[in-house]
């Protein structure tokens, strides 16, 4: 089974300021996704960045990267310039690549607070 | 576009009591699924739907939980009886069903919490 960890129950980041999340997961697949999930308070959860295993480079969105060591099994993000708006729990996840398992494994998220 | 509805937003209920949840999916969408989240945890699958069958429900205590999509559009999820444990929030999420294509981003309702006493 697939499991995947984050280390940082909470994180705090000066606004403007850039931060990294960590993430690490364990699978024996070869073929799987893995997602970063913002749920910021009361609200529901959306997805702020994808990484295909198959790709050797870093996603980015905007202000948000990835650092993916597929050999390491590690995946964090980096925000940058952050923003009020990023406070919120995120939480990592694993996709299977194999059809029919299409269900996402998240860690337990870290909470991420922004110091205006 | 509207996304996904659930309902309803806030449920309290005393232990051994039923409770049932509602999910309207985005429309055409083929995948639906229910994860359970608890207080400090990340949300755990419980069943996922691809129209109206189901693809995975081994994470679903099946002697208190039951959920149906019977034309493969909205959903229930039934919990009877509740035990305090069950306490979490219900997170209804849904994508296109194109498998495994890293596209098929999975898009998150609001959630129900569930309080048992």
């Amino acid at each position: 089974a697939q499991t995947v960890t984050q280390s940082q129950p909470e994180m705090s980041v000066q606004e403007a300021e850039t931060v990294t999340l960590s993430c690490t997961y364990d699978t024996s697949e070869s073929d799987y996704y893995l997602f970063w999930y913002k749920q910021p308070p009361s609200r529901q959860m959306i997805l702020v960045i994808r990484q295909e295993a198959y790709k050797q480079q870093n996603a980015t969105e905007n202000r948000f990267s990835v650092n993916f060591q597929k050999a390491a099994k590690s995946f964090s993000l980096k925000i940058s310039d952050s923003q009020l708006g990023d406070a919120a729990m995120y939480f990592c996840a694993y996709r299977s690549g194999n059809f029919g398992n299409e269900k996402l494994t998240f860690g337990t998220g870290t909470r991420l607070t922004i110091i205006p | 576009e509207a996304g996904v509805a659930q309902s309803p937003r806030y449920k309290i209920i005393e232990k051994r009591q039923s409770v049932a949840f509602w999910c309207n999916p985005i429309s055409g969408h083929a995948t639906l699924y229910w994860y359970q989240q608890i207080l400090g945890q990340g949300p755990k699958l419980l069943i996922q739907f691809q129209n109206n069958g189901v693809v995975d429900d081994s994470q679903l205590p099946k002697d208190r939980f039951s959920a149906e999509r019977l034309k493969g559009v909205d959903s229930t999820l039934k919990i009877q009886p509740a035990k305090l444990e069950d306490s979490a929030v219900y997170l209804c999420a849904s994508s296109l069903g194109l498998g495994t294509d890293s596209t098929d981003t999975q898009y998150f309702g609001p959630g129900t919490r569930l309080t048992v006493l």
